[in-house]
Formats: structure tokens, sequence, C-alpha cells
């Protein structure tokens, strides 16, 4: 089965700082990756993906995400760590096993980000 | 361009009833996806639909069901509701039934009583 897995449930930096936000997956076949954030009451919003290429992504807002196959990992960071980058972070990975665009998440990480 | 838009934004129920989300996705977006998420969780994926036609279902039961109109808005209906059904209900559109970028709508905040 495909999944993927958030290991933190919180996450705290402080403003400047570099932030991290770990994701694993599991998944058959090459994995089409996805970030997304979530402010409080409001939807998701879509950060950055990983399709094929470089193992490095850019998104948007600062964030970037390395991909990792021997690792089967997909970690969110930013080099400088924003109060207002304080939201709750989702990874999601395109379930191959049918011809949809059917995401599977992770359970989210809360990330904090102290003035 | 306006994004997804859902309504309503807020609702509540008693168990026993009837409920009707509805999401009209991006213009130009044919294809809209429903998810749950329940309060702490990551969404769950409920429905695609694409051209009008159900493209994939969730590990849902038979009280939920959705339908996508000729101008591509969608609707869901939950039956007989439970108190288990109170979540937040995600609406996505995208351009194509396998197109990697999906736009979320807010959402509608279901609470059964």
């Amino acid at each position: 089965a495909q999944s993927v897995a958030q290991p933190e449930d919180q996450v705290n930096v402080a403003e400047g700082n570099p932030l991290t936000v770990k994701c694993t997956y599991s998944v058959s076949g090459n994995p089409y990756l996805f970030w997304y954030v979530q402010y409080p009451n409001r939807g998701l919003q879509f950060l950055l993906k990983y399709i094929t290429g470089d193992n490095l992504v850019k998104g948007s807002y600062g964030f970037e995400a390395e991909f990792n196959k021997s690792q089967t990992s997909f970690h969110l960071k930013k080099p400088s760590a924003l109060v207002s980058d304080s939201a709750l972070y989702f990874c999601a990975v395109r379930d191959r096993s049918g011809n949809t665009g059917k995401l599977i998440f992770g359970q989210g990480t809360t990330l904090q980000v102290k003035p | 361009d306006a994004g997804v838009t859902q309504s309503p934004t807020h609702l509540i129920k008693t168990r026993g009833q009837h409920v009707t989300l509805r999401c009209s996705p991006i213009s130009g977006h044919k294809s809209v996806s429903w998810y749950q998420q329940v309060l702490g969780q990551g969404p769950q994926f409920i429905f695609q639909y694409y051209e009008k036609e159900e493209r994939g279902r969730g590990n849902f039961p038979d009280r939920f069901s959705a339908r996508q109109f000729p101008n591509y808005s969608s609707e869901l209906n939950v039956n007989a509701l439970l108190l288990g059904d109170s979540a937040l209900y995600l609406c996505a559109s995208s351009l194509g039934q396998v197109a990697y970028e999906q736009y979320f709508g807010p959402g509608t905040r279901l609470t059964v009583t």
C-alpha cells in the first residue's frame, strides 16, 4: 500500500533559523510528491512538487524540498524561517495504483516559528 | 481569477439528516476531487469527477455520493449523518484527470450533533 509518514507532530524553530519538516514515503514505482500548507480555518495551499528531474525542488514563499530516493524521503526546507510560516504542513504522494489524481496525505506537521 | 469556491462555509446538522456541499472549480478546470479532513488528520480522498463522470472513489460508505454538472461544478451529498462525519470537507480542482497540481478551496466545516 502506498503511504506517507510525517514523523514529527510539531516542529519549533526560532525566526531566522533554518527549518526542516520531514516526510518519508512508500510507493511502488516512481513517486509524485507534493507539499501543501494549511493556515487556520483555510484550505490547502500548494507549495511545491517533485515529478522528475533535479532532486532539489524550489517552490513558493522560499520553500524547497529535497527528494532522496535511497532514503525514500522528501523533506521540506527553508533557509530562514519567518513567524508567518507558522502553519500546518502536509506531505502528499500521488496514488499511482489508478488513473486518478488521488493524493495520499501524511498526518501533518505543525510548524511553530517563534520571534 | 477566482479560485475554487465552496459553499456553505459552515453548517451544523443533526444525526440522521442529509447534507449537500457545493464546489465551483477554477475556470477551465474540468476535474473536481473531494476530500474529508477530520481534526488532527490529513485529508482523505472521497471522490474524483472528470468530465461529469466518477473517476475515482475512496474508502467511504455508500452514504457518500457526488455528481458533477455540465459547468464542472460539483455537489457532495452525505445521507444519514453520523457524528463521525464531522469534518472539514475540501474540494480540489485541476485541469485534467491526472493533472499534477490540484488547487483546494477553503472547505466546508460540517458539524454533526
